[in-house]
């Protein structure tokens, strides 16, 4: 079974530029999440989507931030303008339902951003 | 305070001993705890799930204290490819939202 895919695995921009990754979860599972990890630390969820609608974004910086599932199954977050402290590693997740407490997430390879 | 956190380490393990280490969770109500693995630039994966009674698979044991609020992870027979980082995670709400600590490395040595 194909685990969940994420594109680009690096980057690097300068600061104030934008930037979008993108994640193809792993087929048939209804939640996607996106995770910021700086290094370091945990992994920081920023936002969950049941099938395309959002169900948790509230960690999300919003004025910079954005995310959408079109179609409840590739997702995309963008980041405009950039910012130094931005700079990790961004993780999307899948899981089968509302990864309730017997759902697994699986974690994707992760995009390294570097924010210059 | 920290939703969850965890004693970074490094342990310095040799091979074949044994490890354990804590994390403690500040959030009383939270049900559902695991325990990833995270290699050196890789994605977390889940290692196990933590059980109340506490739960065995293979070489790596979990414990939870609802009372102090802590859970442990114990690895015998320590082996080189546990090298990693250990993350404390606890699930808070019924919709999957996991937090994760910060992690404890472990470092096997030959």
């Amino acid at each position: 079974e194909a685990g969940v895919a994420q594109s680009p695995r690096y980057k690097i921009i300068e600061k104030r530029q934008s930037v979008a990754f993108w994640c193809n979860p792993i087929s048939g599972h209804a939640t996607l999440y996106w995770y910021q990890q700086i290094l370091g630390q945990g992994p920081k969820l920023l936002i969950q989507f049941q099938n395309n609608g959002v169900v948790d974004d509230s960690q999300l910086p919003k004025d910079r931030f954005s995310a959408e599932r079109l179609k409840g199954v590739d997702s995309t977050l963008k980041i405009q303008p950039a910012k130094l402290e931005d700079s990790a590693v961004y993780l999307c997740a899948s899981s089968l339902t509302s990864g309730g407490r017997g759902d697994t997430q699986y974690f994707g390879p992760g995009t390294r951003l570097t924010v210059l | 305070r920290k939703e969850v956190e965890q004693d970074p380490g490094p342990f310095n393990v040799p091979e074949g001993a044994t490890v354990a280490f804590n994390c403690t969770y500040s959030n009383s109500a939270s049900q559902s705890f695991f325990w990833y693995r995270q290699d050196c630039r890789k994605e977390p994966k889940l290692l196990m799930s933590v059980y109340s009674s506490g739960n065995e698979d293979g070489r790596f044991t979990a414990q939870l204290n609802r009372a102090s609020q802590y859970i442990s992870l114990l690895i015998r027979d320590s082996k080189l490819s546990d090298s990693a980082t250990y993350l404390c995670v606890v699930l808070t709400d019924s919709w999957g939202k996991l937090q994760f600590g910060a992690g404890t490395q472990v470092v096997v040595t030959p």
